[in-house]
Protein backbone atom coordinates (compact mmCIF):
# COMPACT_ATOMS: atom_id res chain seq x y z
CA UNK A 1 0.00 0.00 0.00
CA UNK A 2 0.80 3.61 0.07
CA UNK A 3 3.52 4.76 2.45
CA UNK A 4 3.39 8.10 4.04
CA UNK A 5 6.44 9.10 6.62
CA UNK A 6 6.44 11.84 9.08
CA UNK A 7 9.66 13.58 10.32
CA UNK A 8 10.77 14.11 13.56
CA UNK A 9 8.80 11.44 15.32
CA UNK A 10 9.46 13.02 18.78
CA UNK A 11 10.88 16.49 18.96
CA UNK A 12 10.74 18.14 22.46
CA UNK A 13 11.33 21.91 22.35
CA UNK A 14 11.35 25.49 24.64
CA UNK A 15 8.48 27.33 25.00
CA UNK A 16 8.64 30.31 22.54
CA UNK A 17 10.38 28.18 19.71
CA UNK A 18 8.79 27.14 16.55
CA UNK A 19 9.00 23.77 15.09
CA UNK A 20 8.12 22.52 11.43
CA UNK A 21 7.12 18.39 10.72
CA UNK A 22 7.23 17.47 7.70
CA UNK A 23 4.90 14.27 5.72
CA UNK A 24 5.87 13.23 2.78
CA UNK A 25 4.26 10.53 -0.07
CA UNK A 26 6.60 8.50 -0.70
CA UNK A 27 5.18 6.27 -3.59
CA UNK A 28 2.28 8.04 -4.69
CA UNK A 29 1.49 11.69 -6.08
CA UNK A 30 -0.59 13.37 -2.49
CA UNK A 31 -2.78 15.93 -4.23
CA UNK A 32 -4.50 16.81 -0.42
CA UNK A 33 -2.55 16.41 2.96
CA UNK A 34 -4.46 16.31 6.21
CA UNK A 35 -3.25 17.45 9.12
CA UNK A 36 -4.66 15.86 12.66
CA UNK A 37 -4.21 16.49 15.99
CA UNK A 38 -4.38 13.78 19.10
CA UNK A 39 -4.78 14.02 22.49
CA UNK A 40 -3.66 11.44 24.65
CA UNK A 41 -6.69 8.81 24.42
CA UNK A 42 -8.77 10.62 22.11
CA UNK A 43 -9.67 11.14 18.63
CA UNK A 44 -8.61 13.04 15.86
CA UNK A 45 -9.07 16.23 15.28
CA UNK A 46 -8.45 17.30 11.36
CA UNK A 47 -6.91 20.53 11.88
CA UNK A 48 -6.57 21.65 8.43
CA UNK A 49 -6.89 19.95 4.66
CA UNK A 50 -3.95 21.51 1.97
CA UNK A 51 -4.00 20.84 -1.77
CA UNK A 52 -0.81 20.74 -3.74
CA UNK A 53 -0.09 24.73 -4.47
CA UNK A 54 -2.71 26.18 -2.98
CA UNK A 55 -3.60 27.54 0.79
CA UNK A 56 -4.40 25.15 3.25
CA UNK A 57 -8.41 25.33 4.46
CA UNK A 58 -8.17 25.66 8.24
CA UNK A 59 -11.15 23.90 10.70
CA UNK A 60 -13.42 25.96 12.87
CA UNK A 61 -11.02 27.13 16.09
CA UNK A 62 -7.78 26.25 14.50
CA UNK A 63 -5.10 29.51 14.34
CA UNK A 64 -3.50 29.88 10.98
CA UNK A 65 -1.20 31.91 12.29
CA UNK A 66 0.15 29.50 14.83
CA UNK A 67 0.07 26.29 12.69
CA UNK A 68 1.54 26.98 9.50
CA UNK A 69 0.88 24.71 6.74
CA UNK A 70 3.08 24.39 3.25
CA UNK A 71 1.74 21.75 0.53
CA UNK A 72 4.53 23.03 -1.82
CA UNK A 73 4.81 19.38 -3.88
CA UNK A 74 3.30 16.49 -4.38
CA UNK A 75 5.32 14.19 -2.02
CA UNK A 76 5.75 16.91 0.69
CA UNK A 77 3.64 18.78 3.08
CA UNK A 78 4.82 21.00 5.94
CA UNK A 79 3.33 21.77 9.45
CA UNK A 80 5.30 24.48 11.64
CA UNK A 81 4.00 25.17 14.97
CA UNK A 82 5.02 28.59 15.33
CA UNK A 83 5.87 29.95 18.95
CA UNK A 84 5.06 27.02 20.68
CA UNK A 85 3.73 26.64 24.24
CA UNK A 86 3.16 23.95 26.12
CA UNK A 87 -0.70 23.30 25.60
CA UNK A 88 0.29 22.55 22.06
CA UNK A 89 2.24 19.44 23.32
CA UNK A 90 0.00 16.74 21.48
CA UNK A 91 0.64 13.97 18.72
CA UNK A 92 0.53 15.28 15.22
CA UNK A 93 -0.47 13.13 12.53
CA UNK A 94 -0.18 13.46 8.60
CA UNK A 95 -2.48 11.55 6.03
CA UNK A 96 -2.52 12.09 2.03
CA UNK A 97 -4.43 11.31 -0.54
CA UNK A 98 -4.84 11.07 -4.39
CA UNK A 99 -6.66 12.49 -6.81
CA UNK A 100 -10.27 11.31 -6.06
CA UNK A 101 -8.99 8.48 -3.58
CA UNK A 102 -11.64 7.93 -1.31
CA UNK A 103 -8.68 6.27 1.24
CA UNK A 104 -6.12 8.54 3.48
CA UNK A 105 -3.16 7.03 3.73
CA UNK A 106 -1.68 7.73 6.80
CA UNK A 107 1.76 8.87 8.82
CA UNK A 108 3.30 7.12 12.01
CA UNK A 109 2.59 10.30 13.78
CA UNK A 110 5.46 13.45 15.41
CA UNK A 111 4.82 13.69 19.06
CA UNK A 112 5.83 17.17 20.54
CA UNK A 113 6.48 17.91 24.10
CA UNK A 114 6.64 21.62 24.64
CA UNK A 115 8.34 22.18 27.59
CA UNK B 1 -17.67 18.04 15.70
CA UNK B 2 -17.19 14.57 16.09
CA UNK B 3 -19.27 12.77 13.58
CA UNK B 4 -19.03 9.23 14.69
CA UNK B 5 -19.33 7.41 17.78
CA UNK B 6 -18.06 4.50 18.69
CA UNK B 7 -18.75 2.19 21.67
CA UNK B 8 -18.02 0.79 23.56
CA UNK B 9 -15.10 2.97 24.91
CA UNK B 10 -13.37 0.05 26.08
CA UNK B 11 -13.41 -3.49 25.53
CA UNK B 12 -11.48 -6.26 27.31
CA UNK B 13 -11.73 -9.42 25.76
CA UNK B 14 -9.60 -13.10 25.89
CA UNK B 15 -7.83 -14.46 23.03
CA UNK B 16 -9.95 -16.55 20.76
CA UNK B 17 -13.06 -14.61 21.32
CA UNK B 18 -14.94 -12.04 18.93
CA UNK B 19 -15.00 -8.23 19.55
CA UNK B 20 -17.72 -5.99 18.47
CA UNK B 21 -17.26 -2.77 17.87
CA UNK B 22 -19.79 -0.47 17.14
CA UNK B 23 -20.26 3.36 15.35
CA UNK B 24 -23.04 5.55 14.82
CA UNK B 25 -22.77 8.65 13.10
CA UNK B 26 -25.21 11.38 12.37
CA UNK B 27 -25.08 12.94 8.50
CA UNK B 28 -25.30 11.19 5.32
CA UNK B 29 -22.11 9.61 4.25
CA UNK B 30 -20.07 8.60 1.00
CA UNK B 31 -18.98 5.57 2.83
CA UNK B 32 -17.40 4.63 6.33
CA UNK B 33 -13.43 3.59 7.26
CA UNK B 34 -12.36 1.66 9.93
CA UNK B 35 -8.96 2.61 11.61
CA UNK B 36 -6.48 0.83 13.89
CA UNK B 37 -4.09 2.59 16.30
CA UNK B 38 -1.55 1.13 18.40
CA UNK B 39 -0.70 3.37 21.20
CA UNK B 40 1.21 6.10 20.11
CA UNK B 41 1.30 5.23 16.22
CA UNK B 42 -0.29 6.27 13.47
CA UNK B 43 -3.26 4.58 11.99
CA UNK B 44 -3.72 1.72 9.75
CA UNK B 45 -6.75 1.32 7.34
CA UNK B 46 -9.02 -1.39 7.46
CA UNK B 47 -11.67 -1.49 5.37
CA UNK B 48 -14.18 0.64 3.94
CA UNK B 49 -17.54 0.50 3.30
CA UNK B 50 -19.45 2.73 0.63
CA UNK B 51 -23.01 3.76 1.18
CA UNK B 52 -24.51 0.90 -0.74
CA UNK B 53 -23.25 -2.01 0.49
CA UNK B 54 -24.19 -3.38 3.64
CA UNK B 55 -21.51 -6.35 4.73
CA UNK B 56 -17.68 -6.34 3.26
CA UNK B 57 -15.18 -8.40 4.89
CA UNK B 58 -11.63 -8.95 4.81
CA UNK B 59 -10.06 -11.67 7.02
CA UNK B 60 -10.63 -11.99 10.34
CA UNK B 61 -13.12 -8.33 9.87
CA UNK B 62 -16.58 -8.19 8.96
CA UNK B 63 -17.90 -4.75 8.71
CA UNK B 64 -21.74 -4.12 8.28
CA UNK B 65 -23.41 -0.71 7.76
CA UNK B 66 -27.10 -0.28 7.91
CA UNK B 67 -27.82 3.73 6.49
CA UNK B 68 -30.94 3.68 7.50
CA UNK B 69 -30.03 3.54 11.29
CA UNK B 70 -26.84 5.45 10.40
CA UNK B 71 -24.78 2.88 12.49
CA UNK B 72 -22.18 0.47 11.21
CA UNK B 73 -20.15 -2.31 13.49
CA UNK B 74 -17.01 -3.87 13.23
CA UNK B 75 -16.20 -6.97 14.32
CA UNK B 76 -13.22 -8.87 15.04
CA UNK B 77 -13.06 -13.31 14.84
CA UNK B 78 -11.07 -15.49 16.95
CA UNK B 79 -9.11 -12.25 18.39
CA UNK B 80 -5.57 -12.61 18.79
CA UNK B 81 -3.65 -10.40 21.62
CA UNK B 82 -1.77 -8.48 18.60
CA UNK B 83 -5.27 -7.13 17.89
CA UNK B 84 -4.74 -5.08 20.67
CA UNK B 85 -5.18 -1.10 19.82
CA UNK B 86 -7.98 1.24 18.94
CA UNK B 87 -10.39 1.36 16.46
CA UNK B 88 -12.16 4.48 14.72
CA UNK B 89 -14.35 4.95 12.24
CA UNK B 90 -14.24 7.67 10.42
CA UNK B 91 -17.08 8.85 7.60
CA UNK B 92 -16.73 10.60 4.44
CA UNK B 93 -19.59 13.10 3.31
CA UNK B 94 -17.89 13.49 -0.20
CA UNK B 95 -17.55 11.93 -3.32
CA UNK B 96 -14.56 12.29 -5.41
CA UNK B 97 -12.07 13.66 -2.72
CA UNK B 98 -11.60 12.02 1.28
CA UNK B 99 -12.58 14.09 3.85
CA UNK B 100 -12.94 12.13 6.73
CA UNK B 101 -14.31 12.97 10.32
CA UNK B 102 -13.44 10.40 13.21
CA UNK B 103 -14.87 8.97 15.84
CA UNK B 104 -14.07 8.73 19.63
CA UNK B 105 -12.65 5.26 18.98
CA UNK B 106 -13.06 2.18 20.87
CA UNK B 107 -10.15 0.58 23.01
CA UNK B 108 -9.30 -3.04 22.52
CA UNK B 109 -7.56 -5.14 25.15
CA UNK B 110 -7.30 -9.00 24.11
CA UNK B 111 -5.52 -10.74 26.78
CA UNK B 112 -3.54 -14.01 26.20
Amino acid sequence: GAVVSQHPSRVICKSGTSVKIECRSLDFQATTMFWYRQFPKKSLMLMATSNEGSKATYEQGVEKDKFLINHASLTLSTLTVTSAHPEDSSFYICSASGDYQETQYFGPGTRLLVL
Amino acid sequence: SQQGEEDPQALSIQEGENATMNCSYKTSINNLQWYRQNSGRGLVHLILIRSNEREKHSGRLRVTLDTSKKSSSLLITASRAADTASYFCATDANSGYSTLTFGKGTMLLVSP
